[in-house]
């Protein structure tokens, strides 16, 4: 079957850098994405990758290894509005999007 | 402002009650989805169309009807809604391009007694 693993919540400290990872197995690959959703709300668009190594924007980069099916979300520089959900998805080889169940992340000041 | 608007916000229905969750986007975007989010679970797909006049089923599609009779409409009917039914309903939609990245309504919030 198709999964896509992330821990389920993370604490980080607010001003610090946190790793957020996750690890898919599919049928087939056709890109990685990150979603963040603050409680209540939609998810947005974060980022998308689809070959291997690190696309940054901004305080916010994602990598890519499809040879180990993983990628992370690193985010730097936390700040309190950052605290949310975040949501790998993987399109599959239908291109249909498998989602994981999201990371919560919680920042202390 | 652009982007996907979904009717209503909240809703409380009693079983066996018919539902329709309206979903309409202005972004002239070909594709549009249903999901649904429960806590712990990962978003599923419940029924998704790729361009107006076609359908498809997703994930979890049973209970659950959709139509696309023009590109900025896709309303999802509950025939005969059932307490499992109850969940946060999404609409997207997506363009054709590279990253097909999804632009989400705000969200139904469902509960069936």
């Amino acid at each position: 079957g198709q999964n896509i693993d992330q821990p389920t919540e993370m604490t980080a400290t607010e001003g610090a850098i946190v790793q957020i990872n996750c690890t898919y197995q599919t049928s087939g690959f056709n890109g990685l994405f990150w979603y963040q959703q603050h409680a209540g709300e939609a998810p947005t668009f974060l980022s998308y990758n689809v070959l291997d190594g690190l696309e940054e924007k901004g305080r916010f980069s994602s990598f890519l290894s499809r040879s180990k099916g993983y990628s992370y979300l690193l985010l730097k520089e936390l700040q309190m509005k950052d605290s949310a959900s975040y949501l790998c998805a993987v399109r599959d080889s239908n291109y249909q999007l498998i989602w994981g169940a999201g990371t919560k992340l919680i920042i202390k000041p | 402002i652009a982007g996907i608007t979904q009717a209503p916000t909240s809703q409380i229905l009693a079983a066996g009650r018919r539902m329709t969750l309206r979903c309409t986007q202005d972004m002239r975007h070909n594709a549009m989805y249903w999901y649904r989010q429960d806590l712990g679970l990962g978003l599923r797909l419940i029924h998704y169309s790729n361009t107006a006049g076609t359908t498809g089923k997703g994930e979890v599609p049973d209970g659950y009807s959709v139509s696309r009779a023009n590109t900025d409409d896709f309303p999802l009917t509950l025939a005969s809604a059932v307490p499992s039914q109850t969940s946060v309903y999404f609409c997207a939609s997506s363009d054709t391009g590279d990253t097909g990245e999804l632009f989400f309504g705000e969200g139904s919030r469902l509960t069936v007694l």
